[in-house]
């Protein structure tokens, strides 16, 4: 089975700085993962994935993650925030092969960015 | 455009009554899945579906049922609702195969009262 921990429930921030939000996750097989972004009563959308090859992925609207097995992190960084990054931010994880399709989120990070 | 659509967007009902959320997806996507999400404890697997007539247990499955027989549904029935069970209830769809990202529909705001 695996687990996400997200080490940060709230991360405020001012407009047009850095952000990093922190992922760990524990599994005993190999594993994809994943970062969401829930805006403001709205679902989930994805805003990056981690399948395999390089480790640095790149998403929508600016942000990037590293994935580091070692350190079996997944951190998601943007090198300048907008007030429109507001949102809730989840990082998942799922199994890698097989036909085992679900997903395992952390508890979310809620992004507050401030002018 | 393809999409997938929850319904009602917003619930209130009563201890011990059967309700039913309903799920719609037209992106024609093999996998279902309903979670539940709650402050505190992110978004926790309720049941998931991989086709018609699979239906599979998640996290936290107790009160609650699913059935699939077409494609495009994936209703969620509480059996006898309980205040416990208040929360947000999000739908999602993805393909089979290679690992394809879940679509996430709009969510369903219940209240149990």
């Amino acid at each position: 089975a695996q687990s996400v921990t997200q080490l940060d429930s709230q991360v405020p921030v001012f407009e047009e700085a850095p952000v990093e939000l922190r992922c760990n996750y524990s599994s005993s097989v190999s594993v994809y993962l994943f970062w969401y972004v829930q805006y403001p009563n709205q679902g989930l959308q994805l805003l990056l994935k981690y399948l395999s090859g390089s480790t640095l992925v790149k998403g929508i609207n600016g942000f990037e993650a590293e994935f580091n097995k070692s350190q079996t992190s997944f951190h998601l960084r943007k090198p300048s925030v907008h007030i429109s990054d507001t949102a809730e931010y989840f990082c998942a994880v799922s199994e890698t092969g097989g036909s085992n399709y679900k997903l395992t989120f952390g508890k979310g990070t809620l992004l507050t960015v401030n002018p | 455009d393809a999409e997938i659509t929850q319904s009602p967007r917003h619930k209130i009902t009563e201890t011990g009554r059967q309700v039913t959320l309903a799920c719609h997806q037209t992106w024609n996507h093999n996998n279902m899945f309903w979670y539940r999400q709650d402050l505190g404890h992110g978004l926790r697997l309720i049941h998931y579906s991989y086709g018609v007539q699979d239906t599979n247990k998640g996290e936290v499955s107790d009160g609650y049922s699913v059935s699939r027989s077409n494609t495009e549904d994936l209703p969620l029935t509480l059996e006898s609702a309980a205040s416990s069970q208040t929360s947000v209830y999000f739908c999602a769809s993805s393909e089979a195969g290679e690992f394809h990202e879940q679509f996430f529909g709009p969510g369903t705001r219940l209240t149990v009262l």
